[in-house]
């Protein structure tokens, strides 16, 4: 079945400085990569999802690149925020099939 | 528009004891599911439904079985609690050809 790997599990930046994340997933089928972000003692909420079809996709400060090939995807966040402070997970799947996350990466945005 | 939302929102059971962690939802949607969050460990998928009537496992179901009556509403239930299904229980629910989960604000389990 999929397996998705996230590094690094720590990530310590200074504000303003930039943040990536990356994950790798296992099976080639999967064509759909959200990542989430969790605040603590929150739920997960939806930051940023990646399809296939595309190889980047941009939000304002936050953006998520795949390359399907080498069956990784990152997620990137510029001139980081304390706020951005949370814990990030990705995750992937195939069509509307069950997501499969990684373990998650603490984010530290310190000022 | 409430979204998805969880009852209730911490507990305390004893070991053996029995409860039914309640999760809603008003979006319409065709699927949902149940996890666990455990420190270190991420979100691990227990149970899902992509249907009223419809269940299915993921990968950590033993020691849960789930129902799914209404289509707005996914009941998980703990026959006989033990100390090692002390966690964050967090459902979420997705439209059908979407993939993406929107979750609840999470139950609080602790078993003693």
């Amino acid at each position: 079945g999929e397996n998705v790997e996230q590094h690094p599990s720590t990530l310590s930046v200074q504000e303003g400085d930039s943040a990536v994340i990356k994950c790798t997933y296992s099976d080639s089928a999967s064509n759909y990569f959200p990542w989430y972000k969790q605040e603590l003692g929150k739920r997960p909420q939806l930051i940023i999802d990646i399809r296939s079809n595309v190889g980047e996709k941009k939000d304002q400060r936050i953006a998520v690149t795949l390359n399907k090939t080498a069956k990784h995807f990152s997620l990137h966040i510029t001139e980081t925020q304390p706020e951005d402070s949370a814990v990030y997970f990705c995750a992937a799947s195939k069509g509307t099939d069950k997501l499969i996350f990684g373990t998650g990466t603490r984010l530290q945005v310190f000022p | 528009n409430a979204g998805v939302t969880q009852t209730p929102k911490f507990r305390v059971l004893k070991t053996g004891q029995s409860m039914t962690l309640l999760c809603a939802q008003d979006m319409n949607h065709e699927y949902m599911y149940w996890y666990r969050q455990d420190p270190g460990m991420g979100l691990r998928l227990i149970h899902y439904s992509v249907g009223e009537g419809t269940t299915a496992k993921g990968e950590v179901p033993d020691g849960y079985n789930v129902s799914r009556l209404k289509k707005q509403n996914f009941l998980l239930g703990l026959e006989s609690a033990a100390p090692s299904q002390t966690s964050v229980y967090f459902c979420a629910s997705s439209g059908a050809g979407t993939g993406t989960q929107y979750f609840g604000p999470g139950t609080r389990l602790l078993v003693l």
